[in-house]
């Protein structure tokens, strides 16, 4: 089966810019969870959606939205970058169920943003 | 607030035994668990504790004190390919399973 797949997988955006990050969870997967990773970092936590509604918000500005798809995709949009967002940005899926899935996310292997 | 803490880097030797400690301050718990991360990789699931006590998986395991907000893996028979960041996490929340809170990873070094 396959992973986690993200794209784009590199990025290179001027500030000021608005930029998509798309993600598609594993098959079965019903849960899509987006982080920030800078460098040196531990993984952020953006959002979570869940059957196509958000179930969790982190603190972060409202410039980043997100939303997924009937088919269980997923996209994260920033808007007005700034030198800051520059970052790997990771997908994370799980089936969300019973107790130890809740804590078995995957990871997709991210999105290297730069923003100039 | 909440927070996670956890060495920053370790160095040990092929063969050896090598424990990472992660010191947790969070409003809620349901489980440590731990991710590996290769440079440049995804961060990818090592181990899971919701309960006290020790985990094994083959070479990892990894250990949960709830009373003292502390867990630890464990890794033996250590290898090259062991070099990696290390990051314990924990979730705070109940009905958000995809939200995990991340400590800022600590750095195995594994000389031959």
């Amino acid at each position: 089966d396959a992973g986690v797949t993200q794209s784009p997988t590199h990025l290179i955006k001027t500030r000021g810019q608005h930029v998509t990050l798309r993600c598609s969870p594993i098959s079965g997967h019903k849960s899509v969870s987006w982080y920030q990773q800078v460098l040196g970092q531990g993984p952020q936590f953006i959002f979570q959606y869940y059957e196509k509604e958000e179930r969790g918000r982190g603190n972060f500005p409202d410039r980043f939205s997100a939303r997924q798809f009937p088919n269980y995709s997923s996209e994260l949009n920033v808007n007005a970058l700034l030198l800051g967002d520059s970052a790997l940005y990771l997908c994370a899926s799980s089936r969300y169920l019973e107790d130890r899935d809740r804590n078995t996310i995957y990871f997709g292997e991210g999105s290297w943003l730069t923003v100039v | 607030g909440q927070s996670l803490e956890q060495p920053s880097e370790v160095t040990a030797v092929e063969g050896a035994i090598v424990q990472i400690n992660c010191t947790y301050q969070t409003s809620g718990f349901y489980g440590l668990s731990w991710y590996q991360q290769h440079d440049g990789g995804a961060p990818t699931f090592l181990s899971y504790n919701a309960l006290d006590g020790l985990e094994e998986t083959g070479r990892f395991s990894s250990f949960l004190s709830r009373s003292d907000s502390y867990g630890y893996l464990l890794l033996q028979e250590l290898q090259m390919k062991d070099s990696a960041s290390y990051f314990c996490a924990v979730r705070s929340s109940y009905n958000q399973g995809g939200k995990l809170i991340f400590g800022q990873g600590t750095e195995l070094s594994v000389k031959p």
